[in-house]
């Protein structure tokens, strides 16, 4: 069976620094990987999908940048933080393209002080 | 374009009576349609999907939804809502035609149980 992760769980990092979350799936191969993100009190905002490695698409401009090194590894990064940074943050992944069910990780909780 | 209205924000039952969270959306093409529940602090787990076969969908923990087409909507429902169903619920909305399966989400509605 498929399974998702994603680490750390939880993350408190001041201002400025460097930021990298980072998603593993197993038990697929070649899947679409998405980066989501949830402020508090509000819906998923799609950060970065990819469908296949070294291919990222952005959906929204912003300090945040995603790679796929490998088939089964997502990567959200950042040089410097902002405080509109914080929020939680999700990965997901899916086998095929157009309406097939995305399946999620546990998140990570993002602190920027 | 796609869009998802989640019609409550906020929704409050009692233990043991029904639970109707609504939801329309708007569509150009043929859509997936899912609903997606998070407990706090936690991933969105899948209740049930729509994909154009049956319109009533039966999906985990005694949850539902119907299609109705006519009325572009997707309304959740269970017959009897038990204190575990407190959680964040989002309807969600996926084009066929896409080839990226990018998922366009509510903006959620939180579910209430008193005892």
């Amino acid at each position: 069976s498929q399974t998702i992760h994603q680490w750390p769980a939880t993350l408190v990092q001041p201002v400025g620094s460097p930021l990298s979350l980072e998603c593993t799936v197993e038990g697929t191969s070649n899947p679409n990987l998405y980066w989501y993100r949830q402020a508090a009190g509000r819906g998923l905002q799609l950060l970065f999908y990819s469908v296949g490695i070294g291919q990222i698409s952005s959906e929204v401009p912003q300090n945040l940048s995603a790679s796929r090194p490998q088939d089964r590894q997502f990567i959200l990064s950042s040089k410097k933080l902002l405080l509109s940074d914080s929020g939680f943050y999700l990965c997901a992944w899916a086998i095929g393209q157009g309406g097939e069910t995305q399946y999620f990780g546990p998140g990570t909780r993002l602190l920027v002080l | 374009a796609q869009s998802v209205t989640q019609l409550d924000s906020h929704v409050s039952v009692s233990e043991g009576t029904p639970v109707l969270l609504r939801c329309n959306y708007s569509s150009s093409y043929s859509p997936s349609l899912f609903w997606y529940v998070q407990h706090p602090n936690k991933g969105l787990q899948l209740l049930l999907k729509y994909t154009s076969a049956a319109t009533l969908v039966k999906g985990i923990n005694g949850f539902e939804a119907e299609f109705k087409k006519s009325e572009t909507s997707f309304h959740l429902t269970k017959p009897s809502a038990h204190m575990s169903d407190a959680a964040e619920y989002f309807c969600v909305v996926s084009e066929r035609s896409s080839n990226t399966g990018k998922l366009i989400f509510g903006q959620g509605t939180t579910l209430q149980v008193k005892p």
